[in-house]
């Protein structure tokens, strides 16, 4: 099965803005992958901010969009929030069949 | 209020079974995939299975196949999990979810002698 990389940590500052990537050893990461970003805070189970690339929920803050660049799908929070420190975890989806974690991503806000 | 609740977890022994079950309440299971993910103490998410609407569809992570099986049950708007062979890295919390909005608290697995 495919291995789905992310970067282990990334800090913004305050109000900044941060890029979150996710990677696919398969080759390009493409909306058929459908690609879903997760928050989890510690203690907590996770939440869904994105699904299939860049659709929100009603719960997602406006501050983060998901997006494809460069090959591989992509979180970008704008205005960084000090509640939004936490680890972020991106999912793809495999001809439908399965589906892979990246390993996460440790967003420091600081 | 929407509420997904998972239960069954617990302390067994190497080669053991359990059978997590979930439940949702304020929200339908019946039109959407559903998915079992668990996370091991200190480390990442890992998808585990997948089931669809009408249960005719269902896969798993290779680690898992042949052990463990997802069903569901609309009528009673419920996820199941059957886990068999257990062995000790199948330890973690496990969470429902529907494919792919609410998510359960999660219930915990140790395998362990």
């Amino acid at each position: 099965q495919a291995v789905v990389t992310q970067e282990p940590s990334l800090t913004v500052s305050p109000g900044g803005t941060v890029t979150l990537t996710c990677g696919s050893s398969t080759g390009a990461v493409t909306s058929g992958h459908y690609p879903y970003w997760f928050q989890q805070k510690p203690g907590q189970a996770p939440r869904t901010l994105i699904y299939d690339t860049s659709n929100k929920h009603s719960w997602t803050p406006a501050r983060f969009s998901g997006s494809l660049l460069g090959g591989k799908a992509a979180l970008t929070l704008s205005g960084a929030q000090p509640e939004d420190e936490a680890e972020y975890y991106c999912l793809l989806s495999y001809s439908g069949t399965y589906a892979v974690f990246g390993g996460g991503t440790k967003l420091t806000v600081l | 209020e929407v509420q997904v609740v998972e239960s069954g977890g617990g302390s067994v022994q190497p080669g053991g079974s359990l059978r997590l079950s979930c439940v949702g309440s304020g929200l339908s299971f019946s039109s959407y995939w559903m998915t079992w993910v668990r996370q091991a103490p200190g480390k990442g998410l890992e998808w585990v299975a997948n089931i669809k609407q009408d249960g005719s569809e269902k896969y798993y992570v290779d680690s898992v196949k042949g052990r463990f099986t997802i069903s569901r049950d609309n009528a009673k708007n419920s996820l199941y999990l059957q886990m068999n062979s257990l062995r000790p890295e199948d330890t973690a919390v496990y969470y429902c979810a529907r494919i792919w909005d609410y998510w359960g608290q999660g219930t915990l697995v140790t395998v362990s002698s």
